[in-house]
């Protein structure tokens, strides 16, 4: 069964601060990998998808990278702004109708 | 391009009460349709799950059941709503790749 863990929990940086999130699973037979950020009480805002083929997905600041063998994902912030303080997860798939397994997020605070 | 509609954005129900949340995608054709959860503090929790009309699966034994009448519309139901029901309730939809959510709806059972 698939696992999917997120370290850490919460995180507290001062604007301007270069950063990684942590995404962790268990089976390394995934479909793809997507980041998501979450505003307080809103939906989910896809942020980067990586397939399974993929090393790494870069937007702007975000950075994602993939490392199957291992089970790991990290998402690099760069220049931390107090606008990207959100919760952000990740979400692996098996395969492409497969339903979306979720971290529990990190939650980002970067203060002014 | 493709939308997500996901209605009402809040809900207060009383214990016993009827449930009834809508979600509907334009732009795309046979998506993969989900109903996620998410608790007060916590991750999200999948619900139920579609990969095409009358086809639903559901993860967790529960108070709730969801429906497909439509190619594109995705229906969450309950015939007795519970306090444990409440909650923040995602709607997703996917076709091969990408997923994409809708706002969500906040349930507050009283």
């Amino acid at each position: 069964k698939q696992e999917v863990t997120q370290i850490p929990a919460a995180l507290s940086v001062p604007e301007g601060e270069n950063l990684v999130l942590n995404c962790s699973f268990t089976d390394s037979a995934i479909y793809n990998l997507q980041w998501f950020r979450q505003d307080p009480g809103k939906g989910l805002t896809s942020l980067l998808l990586i397939q399974s083929s993929q090393r790494e997905q870069t937007s702007g600041r975000l950075n994602a990278s993939l490392d199957k063998s291992s089970g790991r994902s990290t998402l690099y912030i760069a220049a931390s702004q107090p606008g990207d303080s959100a919760t952000y997860l990740c979400a692996v798939k098996r395969d492409s109708s497969y339903k979306l397994i979720f971290g529990s997020g990190t939650r980002l605070l970067v203060r002014p | 391009s493709q939308t997500i509609h996901q209605w009402p954005a809040t809900l207060v129900q009383p214990v016993g009460s009827p449930l009834s949340l809508e979600c509907t995608v334009e732009g795309t054709s046979n998506p993969n349709l989900y109903w996620y959860r998410q608790a007060a503090g916590r991750g999200l929790q999948l619900l139920f799950y579609s990969v095409g009309i009358g086809q639903i699966s559901s993860e967790v034994p529960q108070n709730l059941s969801a429906s497909r009448p439509q190619d594109r519309q995705f229906i969450l139901s309950s015939k007795k709503l519970l306090l444990s029901d409440s909650g923040f309730y995602l709607c997703a939809w996917s076709e091969t790749v990408e997923a994409f959510f809708g706002q969500g709806t906040r349930l507050t059972v009283v």
